[in-house]
């Protein structure tokens, strides 16, 4: 079945303690990105990567740090978790960005606590 | 000014009626316009994307854009309590990024 898997579902953990969240997608996408998601504020991107070794910011990238370097797969990594990282994290991807017939496909989420 | 805006809501119909969802955006350059559905606590999952001005249905769904009003909306006909969700409208700019709007919350009363 053509995905993108994120682990964990849940988070809950202390200030500055480095996390990773984990993404992977088995549909041979190009482009993946992560979002976050709060109330009032809709989807924001954190980063985004066009292809293996290329990364780049998006609206809200403070705090955050990703890597890509296999094409299926796109960690966030957060270095010192402060309460307002507190969200809901999508992982999305898509065969070509933007400008094209497709749209992205989502992970399930995770919930992040940070306390 | 936000780059894409949504009424905010939340709306409510009643089961049968025609919800009407309305989005516009900031960025001339765009192309490529998105309606994603998500339910409380899940992903956003596509259900339809536009590209030239006009309509398009799909089934009880049909999305209209005009590109001179910068102007993009989403009907749902005989809307089913199911719909009952919050539905995103996704501009691709001119950055080739796509940006969505905070989200239109719908609830389609029994």
């Amino acid at each position: 079945e053509a995905q993108v898997t994120q682990n964990p579902r849940y988070l809950i953990t202390v200030t500055g303690k480095k996390l990773t969240v984990t993404c992977s997608q088995n549909m041979n996408h190009e482009y993946m990105s992560w979002y976050r998601q709060d109330p009032g504020l809709g989807l924001r991107q954190i980063y985004y990567s066009m292809n293996v070794e290329v990364t780049d910011k998006g609206d809200v990238p403070e705090g955050y740090k990703v890597s890509r370097k296999e094409k299926r797969n796109f960690p966030l990594i957060l270095e010192s978790p402060s309460p307002n990282q507190t969200s809901l994290y999508f992982c999305a991807s898509s065969p070509y960005p933007g400008q094209s017939i497709y749209g992205y496909t989502f992970g399930s989420g995770t919930r992040l606590t940070v306390v | 000014q936000k780059e894409v805006e949504q009424n905010s809501g939340p709306l409510s119909v009643p089961e049968g009626a025609i919800a009407s969802l309305n989005c516009t955006y900031s960025d001339r350059g765009s192309q490529s316009f998105f309606w994603y559905r998500q339910y409380s606590g899940k992903s956003p999952e596509l259900i339809m994307s536009i590209y030239s001005n006009g309509d398009k249905e799909d089934g009880r769904f049909t999305a209209q854009l005009n590109k001179a009003s910068q102007y993009v909306s989403l009907l749902i006909r005989d809307s089913q309590p199911s719909d009952s969700a919050t539905y995103l409208c996704a501009v691709s700019g001119s950055a080739r990024q796509l940006t969505f709007g905070s989200g239109t919350q719908l609830t389609v009363l029994p």
